[in-house]
């Protein structure tokens, strides 16, 4: 049981180029969630899933966009990285028993010179 | 929108005194209320929470209270232990939604030997 893992875990880009952050998780949770750090602004939410096939924007949507062709997957995709994109991205899971606890995968760090 | 305010930004303790982190929020709807740890290089992990039914919550060395007339709520920890180290989150879900919550900006908590 691998809980939730994110690849790559770094990655350089330059901007105007794409890239796809890719998030699986094992636990059959119907809800998944990528989140952007960066420092003193705490996690803030970019797209979400309530299920396979469903996606809906967040808090920052702008300059990404996901999909969830498979319950077990979620993509974060990048089409034109720009250097405001330099951040961490964490991918969460969680159950829809209602309100519950997300479980976070270890991260990618991402660098947009 | 909602908000989820978050004090201090850091602190640092005497290794076994205690330390205190308080939140705010802004929307009366949310009912759920976790508390994340995040060590270094690491994915946030879920440490405690509480929902809006329960005004105090304990799990060994580590407590939350939660005032919903105020619409604020603390984490407390106990006898602070070096690995008590990290950045500590609070969260408070998106009104009622089963599907989202909202994080502070983070404490980062250095316990001093």
């Amino acid at each position: 049981n691998a809980g939730v893992t994110q690849t790559p875990k770094f990655r350089v880009l330059k901007t105007g180029q794409s890239m796809t952050l890719l998030c699986a998780q094992d636990m059959n949770h119907e809800y998944m969630y990528w989140y952007r750090q960066d420092p003193g602004m705490g996690l803030r939410l970019i797209h979400y899933s309530v299920g396979e096939g469903t996606t809906a924007k967040g808090e920052v949507p702008d300059g990404y966009n996901v999909s969830r062709l498979k319950k077990q997957n979620f993509l974060l995709g990048l089409e034109s990285a720009a250097p405001s994109q330099t951040s961490v991205y964490f991918c969460a899971s969680s159950s829809n028993r209602g309100p519950d606890t997300q479980y976070f995968g270890p991260g990618t760090r991402l660098t947009v010179l | 929108g909602e908000n989820v305010e978050q004090h201090p930004s850091t602190l640092s303790v005497q290794e076994g005194d205690s330390a205190v982190i308080k939140c705010t929020y802004s929307d009366s709807a949310s009912n759920y209320f976790p508390w994340y740890k995040q060590e270094l290089g690491k994915g946030p992990q879920l440490i405690i929470d509480i929902r809006s039914n329960v005004g105090e919550k304990k799990d060994q060395r580590i407590a939350v209270t939660l005032n919903k007339t105020a619409k604020h709520f603390s984490l407390h920890i106990t006898e602070t232990q070096p690995e008590d180290s990290a950045v500590y989150f609070c969260a408070a879900s998106m009104g009622s939604s089963a599907s989202k919550i909202i994080f502070g900006s983070g404490t980062r908590l250095s316990i001093r030997p």
